[in-house]
């Protein structure tokens, strides 16, 4: 059973350009959680999703960041007009249905987002 | 709101020395605690857990106790290996209460290095 996938495992943009962050979730799982680690920190929670909802918002910066999770296909973390200050690791953990939050999260490679 | 708040670091250690990295937390509700491990490259690896007050978690010779009365769970190990060289998170999950959705609370890390 594969592990949770994360690509690109490094991604490059400028300023103002747009950054799309891809998670496969385990087979099986339909829970998606994305977090932050910016650089000398620890990981920050950003989002939880289930399929085709967002479920918990809270960590989202208001502006620039969206996430989706459709039926088919990976959850995308999009974040338009990238800043300097978006340079950081995003990891995506993934659970299995009807758990919830009682279930162990496994975590992807993550994906370093550097912004020039 | 639910803080963890890790030793400084980084640790820097003797093959077979004695490990222990400090972890205290404040919680709203009663919270699961983990311990995760980061290895260069790669995403967090659940390392142990304990869900409940003078519970031990223990993998790998890695050992933590839950202690509510001082709020704590520290990692030790009594004799640790140039492999256990990695970034140590402790987190928190509430899981009760409706809207944590079960989305983890962590420290900033703990770099350890353990030389031959």
């Amino acid at each position: 059973n594969a592990g949770v996938m994360q690509n690109p495992r490094h991604l490059v943009r400028r300023r103002g350009q747009e950054a799309r962050l891809r998670c496969s979730p385990m087979k099986g799982h339909s829970h998606v959680y994305w977090y932050r680690q910016l650089p000398e920190e620890g990981l920050k929670f950003m989002v939880y999703l289930q399929k085709e909802n967002i479920i918990d918002e809270s960590g989202m910066p208001k502006e620039r960041f969206s996430a989706e999770f459709p039926k088919e296909g990976p959850s995308i973390l999009r974040i338009q007009q990238v800043v300097r200050g978006d340079s950081a690791a995003y990891f995506c953990a993934s659970s299995p249905f009807g758990t919830g939050g009682l279930a162990e999260q496994y975590f992807g490679p993550g994906t370093r987002l550097t912004v020039t | 709101g639910n803080s963890v708040t890790q030793m400084e670091g980084p640790v820097t250690l003797s093959e077979e020395a004695f490990l222990t990295i400090n972890c205290t937390y404040t919680a709203t509700g009663y919270p699961s605690l983990f311990w995760y491990v980061q290895y260069p490259g790669e995403g967090l690896q659940l390392l142990l857990k304990a869900t409940k007050a003078d519970d031990k978690g223990s993998n790998k010779g890695f050992e933590a106790t839950y202690r509510k009365e001082t709020t704590s769970f520290h990692l030790e190990k009594g004799s640790v290996q140039v492999s256990d060289s990695a970034v140590y998170f402790c987190a928190l999950k509430v899981v009760a209460g409706g809207t944590s959705y079960g989305k983890l609370t962590f420290g900033q890390g703990t770099i350890l290095t353990v030389h031959p």
